[in-house]
């Protein structure tokens, strides 16, 4: 696709369910990332994604968040049981090389609400 | 870790003015990003620069490496430019996006 995509944009579910994330990169990035933007702080970067693998898990708050990403191209980021603080806008980016001067694209956002 | 500070965290101007952003970090980098995200959340990359000056329509970005220093200037500002501005920095080692380190963003509002 011509940008980054991510679904659904908004979402919103008691707590203690599960909720799944996509992102659709786009094609032929090879680098994914997944970052949480929670009310009032910065950017935090969650994961990263080369190809399927995903060679750095350690921004993951907890274990009940988890990440996979098939066919070196969808995403899913799956939130396990959810908690009022696991309310943030989740952002997914994509590059075409995991290099430091290579420009990051940011899809729409998330934005999960746990009542 | 990198300590990226922008200032001001908040920033209301009139239309037309002139408007300065500035990001300042403590440790030598490879790259630097301006992103720009609107109310609704999503994130436009506007700039990524390792030395010097770009210029896109009404937007100008500078860096400074010598004094871990960037700004970005808004000229003839429009009340669409009203968002929130984010400062990122990639480490020199490693790192591709999921190196980047975050300011908290400045929140700007351009009154008509």
């Amino acid at each position: 696709g011509a940008g980054v995509s991510q679904s659904p944009s908004n979402k919103v579910t008691e707590k203690g369910k599960d909720v799944e994330l996509r992102c659709d990169p786009i094609s032929g990035h090879t680098a994914l990332y997944w970052y949480r933007q929670s009310l009032g702080q910065g950017l935090e970067f969650l994961i990263y994604f080369q190809g399927n693998s995903a060679p750095d898990k350690s921004g993951l708050p907890s274990d009940r968040f988890s990440a996979e990403r098939t066919g070196g191209s969808v995403s899913t980021l799956t939130i396990q049981r959810t908690q009022q603080e696991d309310s943030a806008v989740y952002l997914c980016a994509s590059s075409s090389l995991r290099a430091p001067n290579t420009e990051a694209f940011f899809g729409q956002g998330t934005r999960l609400t746990v009542v | 870790k990198n300590e990226v500070e922008q200032s001001p965290q908040n920033l209301t101007a009139q239309e037309g003015e002139f408007i300065t952003i500035n990001c300042s970090y403590s440790v030598g980098i490879s790259a630097l990003h301006w992103l720009q995200q609107h109310p609704g959340g999503g994130i436009v990359s506007l700039f990524m620069l390792s030395s010097g000056k770009k210029k896109h329509g009404r937007l100008i970005a500078t860096i400074n490496i010598q004094e871990k220093h960037s700004s970005l200037h808004i000229t003839a500002s429009h009340p669409r430019d009203s968002a929130v501005y984010i400062c990122a920095v990639s480490p020199y080692s490693g790192g591709g996006a999921d190196g980047l380190t975050f300011g908290k963003g400045t929140h700007l509002i351009i009154q008509p």
